[in-house]
């Protein structure tokens, strides 16, 4: 089936810096998705992606669906303390597909 | 309501019990999923419901899971005879229309079997 791989597991970056998270695919996909889970929350969705190639961004964060479709990253920019979290990608194959996630990246802000 | 709700926010049972989660979905979402979520995991599919349609249940871990949506609303999923294995959030979500459009998710259910 298809998977999306998150590497790695977690990241570590001081207050100010930016950081730059990929998806991978071996499957092509025509949705991507990013949402970010707090403690103790559901995840929330951060950024949609439906083109290849496309760009988009929210306030500092920034978000593109690769050009081959198997990928997808989301980058950060001045990162914050209230940033910590997991953040999740998930796409889908097909218009009925269900959507898939990777296991996540949990990001920790040193201040 | 405004998002989606899920209750107990905790729940704490003995192993072998039998436990029920519910979630009440964003109102006008026809599609309810729920997903399990263990610690340090990412999200794993249980069951998948949309409008009338028989749900996608290719997610549920074992028959000791099933999950029943009433009248195109509330969800309940319940764990019979439950194992410590199945402690974890259980995660429900909803979307407007059906498989692959945007999920909104409830806090989750923090399951705890002891």
């Amino acid at each position: 089936g298809q998977q999306l791989n998150q590497s790695p597991q977690s990241m570590f970056i001081q207050e100010g810096e930016d950081v730059s998270m990929n998806c991978t695919s071996s499957s092509i996909f025509n949705t991507w998705l990013w949402y970010k889970q707090d403690p103790g929350e559901g995840p929330v969705l951060l950024i949609a992606l439906y083109k290849a190639g496309e760009l988009t961004s929210n306030g500092r964060l920034t978000a593109q669906f690769g050009i081959t479709r198997k990928d997808s990253f989301l980058n950060i920019s001045a990162s914050i303390p209230s940033d910590v979290g997991i953040y999740f990608c998930a796409g889908r194959t097909g218009a009925n597909s269900k959507l898939t996630f990777g296991k996540g990246i949990t990001l920790s802000v040193r201040p | 309501g405004a998002g989606v709700s899920q209750s107990p926010s905790n729940k704490v049972t003995e192993k072998g019990k039998d436990v029920e989660l519910r979630c009440d979905p964003i109102s006008g979402h026809t599609a309810l999923y729920w997903y399990r979520q263990s610690l340090g995991q990412g999200l794993e599919f249980l069951i998948y419901f949309q409008g009338n349609s028989a749900p996608d249940k290719s997610g549920l871990p074992s028959d000791r899971f099933s999950a029943e949506r009433t009248g195109g609303s509330v969800s309940t999923l319940t764990i019979q005879r439950t194992q410590q294995e199945d402690s974890a959030v259980y995660l429900c979500a909803s979307s407007e229309t059906g498989v692959g459009e945007k999920l909104f998710f409830g806090s989750g259910t923090q399951l705890s079997v002891l």
